[in-house]
């Protein structure tokens, strides 16, 4: 068990551009989280899939912004036309959730930091 | 509104002594867990206490212990015999609901400083 891991750890990219992050779960987990911390705040909750199925987003996720989890396993995030405002640290986690219910406390990646020029 | 609140911005504690971290919660929802992370500076997101809305008693794990107090709608995190490795962001999450999402909500986060 390695954990989560995510890359790359910080991004700088000049507004207009796009971007992609990866996240690589812990192996067992079924499902996987995408979190936006901004300086100062707690991570506010963006999107989370179950194997594959994408199946909540929050209204913070713009149209600019998908995510996908094509084998269930690791996941991307990109952001299209990048805004200054889009500048944070992207945090991903995941958990285990079984058909009882029962689910595990979230796992956090190290998180991307992103800066937007 | 908000749903979780935590109205410590920073706090200090002497090496070795105990520190108490506050938050509370706001829900209309009878089943709901609450949970406590540590963020040190690298970032990462370490999971440490958990307690469950119907959980008859306060939940501890090694140093940390949670003071929960449904009627006041608090759960606050007790860190013992503090050490100089626990200076961090600390925060405060809740997770309603049994079937839902599990999508965790956090509050803003207090910065513990240990001083030796």
């Amino acid at each position: 068990d390695t954990g989560v891991s995510q890359d790359p750890r910080h991004k700088i990219t000049k507004r207009g551009q796009n971007v992609t992050f990866r996240c690589d779960p812990i192996s067992e987990h079924n499902r996987l989280y995408w979190y936006r911390q901004t300086l100062g705040q707690g991570p506010e909750f963006l999107t989370y899939f179950q194997n594959e199925a994408q199946l909540e987003k929050s209204r913070l996720l713009s149209d600019r912004f998908s995510a996908e989890r094509p084998k269930g396993s690791f996941s991307t995030l990109e952001i299209q036309r990048t805004e200054q405002g889009d500048s944070a640290m992207y945090l991903c986690a995941s958990s285990s959730h079984d058909s009882g219910g029962r689910s595990s406390p979230l796992h956090f990646g190290n998180g991307t930091r992103l800066t937007v020029t | 509104a908000q749903k979780i609140t935590q109205t410590q911005p920073g706090m200090f504690v002497q090496e070795k002594e105990a520190v108490t971290l506050d938050c509370t919660y706001d829900t209309s929802d009878p089943s709901y867990g609450l949970f406590w992370y540590k963020q040190p500076s690298s970032g990462e997101m370490i999971f440490l206490i958990y307690q469950g809305s119907y959980d008859q008693q306060n939940a501890t794990e090694g140093r940390y212990s949670l003071n929960f107090q449904k009627a006041r709608k608090s759960a606050n995190l007790v860190i013992s015999a503090s050490q100089l490795g626990d200076s961090a962001m600390y925060f405060c999450a809740m997770r309603e609901g049994r079937d839902s999402s599990y999508k965790l909500i956090f509050g803003s986060g207090t910065r513990l400083l240990v001083r030796p």
